[in-house]
């Protein structure tokens, strides 16, 4: 089972400021990654796939990329929509694995 | 519109059995990867199982030998049977569509699975 791994577990960020989420795969996982937004109470919402592809109606200020088995979304500029949980998920290998959560909150 | 309903969820004792149902519509679940990803209270999120094509389905260790998905295709709709229930089987569960990979482009709104005597 491929491990995700994600830092920081908790990141505070002023609205307006740059905010920087990372996840890291236990081994290869090509670009064979997503990202997801949890709002409290709802349903994930898929952000990026393709490591670095943006779902429909995302908003250009979500960015993802990666490096070698070091995935990261920038958010360049929080609004305060943005406060919420984001998993990261690899779908290279069977069982689908998820990263244990970055809570984005209010500095 | 893609559109997801969750139903079954509800309080069941320890060992015993419970239905999910997901009806899905704007798309074809038998076109489509279908899985099940769940979310215990507080916790992050863990794909349980899926099927796709003529009924191909893989499950998560954890449910594996206890759990059943099933598709009707008839209905549009999306099953999880759960058996010999756990209390740590305690969750949200999410049915969600794959993408043109294996991520999770639709999710349903989930249903409060509670194992608990």
């Amino acid at each position: 089972e491929i491990v995700m791994t994600q830092s920081p577990a908790t990141l505070s960020v002023s609205p307006g400021e740059r905010a920087t989420l990372s996840c890291r795969a236990s081994q290869s996982v090509s670009s064979n990654l997503a990202w997801y937004q949890q709002e409290p109470g709802q349903a994930p919402r898929l952000l990026i796939y393709g490591a670095s592809t943006r779902a429909t109606g995302v908003p250009a200020r979500f960015s993802g990329s990666v490096s070698g088995t070091e995935f990261t979304l920038t958010i360049s500029s929080l609004q305060s929509e943005d406060f919420a949980v984001y998993y990261c998920q690899q779908y290279d290998n069977w069982p689908l694995t998820f990263g244990g959560g970055t809570r984005v909150e209010i500095k | 519109e893609v559109q997801l309903v969750e139903t079954g969820g509800g309080l069941i004792h320890p060992g015993g059995p419970l239905r999910l149902s997901c009806a899905a519509s704007g798309f074809t679940v038998s076109s489509d990867y279908m899985s099940w990803v769940r979310q215990a209270p507080g916790m992050g999120l863990e794909w349980v199982s899926v099927f796709y094509g003529s009924g191909t389905t893989y499950y998560a260790e954890s449910v594996r030998g206890r759990f059943i998905i099933s598709r009707d295709n008839s209905r549009n709709t999306l099953h999880l049977q759960m058996n010999s229930l756990r209390a740590e089987d305690t969750a949200v569960y999410y049915c969600a569509r794959h993408g043109s990979g294996s991520y999770f482009d639709s999710w349903g709104q989930g249903t409060l699975v509670t194992v608990s005597s």
